[in-house]
């Protein structure tokens, strides 16, 4: 059972425009939502992170947006870059009761001239 | 540091045969976390261990897999018999206790099975 929803599947975007990737999640116990980047031929690496007590937070151009009621929460990459191009996980955790995280099943991005 | 270190990077081998593969965490670690990623389930964990000791294996698809910490510095995943559809990359991740579950996890680049 997935219990982290990740859209789109894949994203094409150009330089200099607004990347969104979105995900929703089932599990109300959840309180930790982080971003993951991952390049080819690499393994995934953390970008940003939130805890549901803020609604939004920025990182540089990375910022990350959280709806509590409706359990979702996306990450918005401003003014995107060629070197942007990636595949984002989105993330979930319950930290008072497991120390692992729930992966969505990533987008992968790719930022045109 | 060195950062995780997972070997081999590559495997191919035939249905039927047992895989091994390897995971150094960073130094000074607590928890190691193996995953598995694939194009149509993303990236699924396995089994992780905390201070050597397997915490949660519901994630072992069956039998055929398993995995062993038997200390700080290193970790074996192991298949037998290896199948087609266990073609995968395999991750190994390390979290500082220090940060609690909110820790940053510490990827390697991954081992990329093909199972013939």
């Amino acid at each position: 059972q997935q219990q982290v929803k990740q859209s789109p599947q894949s994203l094409i975007v150009q330089k200099g425009g607004i990347s969104i990737i979105n995900c929703a999640y089932e599990n109300t116990a959840f309180d930790y939502f982080p971003w993951y980047q991952q390049f080819p031929g690499k393994g995934p690496a953390l970008l940003i992170a939130i805890r549901p007590d803020v609604s939004e937070k920025k990182e540089g151009r990375f910022t990350i947006s959280f709806n509590k009621s409706a359990k979702q929460f996306s990450l918005h990459i401003m003014d995107s870059q060629p070197g942007d191009s990636a595949t984002y996980f989105c993330a979930a955790a319950d930290t008072g009761t497991a120390s692992k995280l729930t992966f969505g099943t990533g987008t992968r991005l790719q930022v045109t001239l | 540091d060195a950062g995780v270190i997972q070997s081999p990077r590559h495997e191919v081998t035939e249905m039927g045969q047992e895989v091994t593969l390897r995971c150094k965490p960073i130094s000074g670690h607590d928890y190691l976390f193996w995953y598995r990623q694939t194009m149509m389930r993303g990236l699924e964990l396995l089994i992780y261990f905390n201070n050597n000791v397997p915490i949660d294996d519901s994630g072992m698809p069956e039998d055929r897999f398993s995995a062993k910490m038997p200390n700080a510095s290193f970790s074996t995943l192991k298949i037998q018999p290896s199948e087609p559809r266990d073609s995968a990359v395999y991750f190994c991740a390390s979290r500082a206790v220090a940060g609690g579950s909110t820790g940053e996890l510490f990827f390697g680049e991954g081992s990329r099975l093909t199972v013939l």
